[in-house]
């Protein structure tokens, strides 16, 4: 059981590229959400999923696009990178459909540079 | 403004003592928190929720929650150094504090 897992580890992309971030969960969860952490701002909810099938915005989606794959896999896109955007971005998973409401479980982390 | 606020320190205790930690909510709605603690460099994880006005202890961890003054706070008794982290406050739909960072010193 591992959780919830999160690929790359860490990326560096220069201004202008795109990446796609990975996240999947094997708890069989409802909910899915990406935040983004940067010094003294704790975590900013991006987007979020709050059943299959569906997504919503949260307080900083702008330069981000969101796909939930299926139940388990939910991934972020960065259309073209901003220095902005460095960050380290976490995936999460909560029980409950509907979102936000209860328990989450966080992946380990992407460190993200944008030069 | 965001709804939830925490004091985000940081915040210094010798070990054994004890560790106050607050946060504060704008929404008189919401009816549960979470605190969540985050050691540097690796992902928040929950280490406690309470849903109820009073008291929750947990082992050395206490939360508090008041709704008539709508502030949560997380009590740590003989903090020790492996609690040096961030701790996070959470309401659902409310988001996440700023996090206060916790060094205890030995």
């Amino acid at each position: 059981n591992a959780g919830v897992t999160q690929t790359p580890k860490f990326q560096v992309l220069k201004t202008g590229q795109s990446m796609t971030l990975q996240c999947a969960q094997d708890m069989n969860h409802n909910s899915m959400y990406w935040y983004r952490q940067d010094p003294g701002m704790g975590l900013r909810l991006i987007y979020y999923s709050a059943s299959e099938g569906t997504t919503d915005k949260g307080e900083v989606p702008n330069g981000y696009n969101v796909s939930r794959l299926n139940k388990r896999e939910f991934s972020l896109r960065l259309e073209s990178a901003a220095p902005s955007q460095t960050s380290v971005y976490f995936c999460a998973s909560s029980a409950l459909a509907g979102g936000l409401a209860d328990t989450q479980y966080f992946g380990p982390g992407t460190r993200l540079t944008v030069l | 403004q965001k709804e939830v606020e925490q004091n985000s320190g940081p915040l210094s205790v010798p070990e054994g003592a004890i560790a106050s930690l607050n946060c504060t909510y704008s929404d008189r709605g919401s009816q549960s928190f979470f605190w969540y603690r985050q050691y540097s460099g690796k992902s928040p994880e929950l280490i406690m929720f309470i849903y109820s006005n009073g008291d929750k202890e947990d082992g050395r961890f206490t939360a508090q929650l008041n709704k008539a003054s709508q502030y949560v706070s997380l009590l740590i008794r003989d903090s020790q150094p492996s609690d040096s982290a961030t701790y996070l406050c959470a309401a659902p739909g409310g988001g996440f504090g700023a996090g206060t960072r916790l060094t205890v010193k030995p």
